[in-house]
């Protein structure tokens, strides 16, 4: 089974709320990934997680804060955001072993809409 | 400085066509991984295939074939008497070896095929 799940899939949301986004992956994966794209634009990395900790941030506003709380489990906390913002976040996973390159199975995506 | 070249930005054929799809990537590294992605209209990427530098083998996967050229840089994909289904953005993308899990993905072509 290579699902990636997340939830929800569509969000609306206000520059004062606080939401989260989820994502979930039960094929022993040890990498986690939250990646931003904009309509007609390839995918941005925003953060990597490898074994739960947080490897990779691509300087990514604070108004974004991920969250690992174990190895199946990804969440993006949302906090003030932007109108420029609204985006499809998408969620991948892939194996880990260092000096190896393994394939990432992305989610279907969280479309959210910042009012 | 690594790169990844997609430059054909829309391609549309009509059913039973076959077409090919261009990838053109820079790098000084010698071991690095190149993959290809479909991302349909409903916005999940799926993972199609994966090519190590060290083997140029191409191959060959029911109507989709790879074409790996290192002494081009190139790393094509050609779809055999397309579908309707095939319609879709296509990604190609590059990792290096090493430590990080960052892929570097080209711009998308987006291949329409009508009925």
């Amino acid at each position: 089974d290579t699902e990636v799940t997340q939830t929800p899939k569509h969000l609306v949301m206000g520059m004062t709320n606080k939401k989260s986004l989820k994502c979930e992956q039960h094929m022993g994966h040890r990498a986690m990934y939250w990646y931003k794209q904009k309509a007609k634009k390839p995918p941005e990395l925003m953060f990597v997680y490898s074994y739960e900790k947080l490897s990779i941030n691509e300087s990514v506003p604070s108004r974004f804060s991920p969250e690992c709380p174990n190895s199946s489990l990804l969440n993006l906390h949302l906090h003030a955001l932007q109108p420029e913002d609204s985006a499809l976040y998408l969620c991948a996973s892939s194996q880990e072993r260092s000096g190896n390159s393994y394939e990432q199975y992305f989610g279907p995506g969280t479309r959210l809409t910042v009012t | 400085a690594q790169k990844v070249t997609q430059a054909q930005t829309e391609i549309s054929v009509v059913e039973k066509e076959d077409v090919t799809l261009d990838c053109v990537y820079e790098t000084r590294d010698t071991t690095y991984y190149l993959f290809w992605y479909k991302q349909p209209p409903s916005g999940e990427l799926v993972f199609l295939i994966r090519r190590n530098s060290f083997d140029e083998q191409n191959e060959i996967s029911g109507r989709y074939s790879w074409n790996f050229q290192k002494s081009t840089s190139s790393f094509n994909f050609t779809i055999t008497a397309s579908q309707v289904v095939d319609s879709a953005v296509y990604f190609c993308a590059f990792r290096p070896r090493g430590a990080t899990n960052k892929l570097i993905f080209g711009t998308g072509t987006l291949l329409a095929v009508q009925p």
